[in-house]
């Protein structure tokens, strides 16, 4: 059965204190995994798309990584604006997606 | 980034009553929009997939006559809740692919308050 599993559940950082995300996937037919941000009242804003085993993405504090099992999104030096919850997704086949149930993750001033 | 509009942002409404939320792809044409729902601090539920000129798929455990999906153009997809009641209050957000398995974009999502 295809799955998403996503941890920690919850993460609270200092500012400046750098940390990983992770998604671990068991999917059939891996067509790509995303990476969203999604802030209280929201919908989810989208981050990163990983194709493929090795390949990585950057964007400011964030750079997201993919391997045959899992992803990372690392968080450098974070902010407290960096405050939200993180969901990994992945798409198999034909519009077929399937979400992580996410990190909330907290940076304190 | 393609930009997904959904309005409107809040709704508060009476028991029995129906709303409908319109979800909109600005600059990309959409043959499928997918409708979630989410409750605080959970993950988005899939309710329906939404594909233009034909009947929403919905997912199991979901009243397809309660929540009625439209799909009229390459470009707007409507969810009507039926006679509301304060059990659907709710967020519901739409989305929407450029393609059959790239990335989806969200819309900012409606609060549903029934009262």
């Amino acid at each position: 059965e295809d799955q998403v599993t996503q941890s920690p559940e919850a993460l609270r950082l200092q500012e400046g204190e750098s940390s990983s995300l992770n998604c671990s996937y068991t999917v059939s037919g891996l067509r790509g995994l995303f990476w969203y941000r999604q802030d209280p009242g929201k919908g989810p804003e989208f981050l990163f798309t990983l194709y493929s085993a090795g390949e990585e993405k950057e964007k400011e504090r964030l750079k997201a990584t993919l391997t045959k099992k899992e992803s990372f999104l690392h968080i450098t030096a974070p902010k407290p604006e960096d405050s939200a919850t993180y969901l990994c997704a992945v798409s198999s086949g034909t519009y077929k997606y399937i979400f992580g149930t996410g990190t909330r993750l907290k940076v304190l001033a | 980034g393609a930009v997904v509009s959904q309005h409107p942002s809040w709704v508060i409404c009476k028991s029995g009553t129906s709303v409908k939320i319109e979800c909109r792809s600005l600059d990309f044409q959409a043959t499928t929009m997918f409708w979630y729902r989410q409750f605080p601090k959970q993950s988005l539920m899939l309710m329906a997939t939404s594909n233009e000129g034909s009947k929403a798929t919905y997912e199991q455990g979901v009243e397809k006559d309660k929540f009625l999906i439209n799909h009229a153009s390459l470009t707007l997809s409507t969810l009507t809740v039926t006679s509301a009641h304060p059990e659907d209050s709710s967020f519901y957000i739409c989305s929407a692919s450029q393609d059959s398995y790239g990335e989806l974009f969200f819309g900012s999502g409606t609060q549903l308050s029934v009262l």
